[in-house]
């Protein structure tokens, strides 16, 4: 595809639940950027991955968030038991290098947890 | 740390007319990026426009122009000719140099555009 892709475009789950959120970054773009996008918080950076080097996690608000990067290219952002306060929009970017490379974001998954 | 501030939660303009968004940042970094993006209700974030903190050459884009002032630290989007289709929040960011800091884009809290006919 042409752009940076996310799915499921919403999601709805119940608190304690586990929920996966994908991301398929744009071909041949070596980094990739998860942010969360809340109305209290504004945008946040989680963490981010740059080729085969150690993804810079300092974003993580709990040890509940996680994410993977397989193969260097789709990226999943994992939830485990999920509360009230993770409801949010996620936001996906991705980049041919890092430095100053400009960031191309996705659609974003919207998080509800009830 | 590095802070990014948007004072204008909501600008309005007519349509054809002008409209200048405000942004400061604050850094000690000399080398840095800066951007602007707009998030329509579709909620995609588009490049509206890049700024490299070394070149002294504003950066315009078609409608869409910054003054970028050093030394103050500000950093102001203007739209010109507005249009409908320019409605939508706008956010400004700020990229690091450090290596440390590459991955993580600071934004400011945003300032909804509304345009009216």
């Amino acid at each position: 595809g042409a752009g940076v892709s996310q799915s499921p475009s919403n999601k709805v789950t119940e608190k304690g639940k586990d929920v996966e959120l994908r991301c398929d970054p744009i071909s041949g773009h070596t980094a990739l950027y998860w942010y969360r996008q809340s109305l209290g918080q504004g945008l946040e950076f989680l963490i981010y991955f740059q080729g085969n080097s150690a993804p810079d996690k300092s974003g993580l608000p709990s040890d509940r968030f996680s994410a993977e990067r397989t193969g260097g290219s789709v990226s999943t952002l994992t939830i485990q038991r999920t509360q009230q306060e993770d409801s949010a929009v996620y936001l996906c970017a991705s980049s041919l290098a890092d430095r100053g490379e400009t960031q191309y974001f996705g659609p974003g998954t919207r998080l509800l947890v009830l | 740390a590095q802070t990014v501030t948007q004072s204008q939660p909501e600008m309005s303009v007519q349509e054809a007319e002008t409209v200048t968004l405000s942004c400061t940042y604050d850094t000690s970094e000399s080398d840095y990026y800066l951007f602007w993006y707009k998030q329509p209700p579709s909620r995609q974030m588009i490049l509206v426009i890049r700024q490299e903190a070394y070149k002294q050459q504003n950066a315009t884009e078609n409608r869409f122009s910054v003054n970028f002032q050093k030394a103050a630290k500000s950093f102001s989007l203007k739209i010109s000719d507005s249009q409908l289709g320019d409605a939508a929040m706008y956010f400004c960011a700020y990229r690091s140099p450090d290596p440390d800091s590459w991955g993580k884009l600071q934004f400011g809290a945003g300032t909804q555009v509304v345009v009216t006919p």
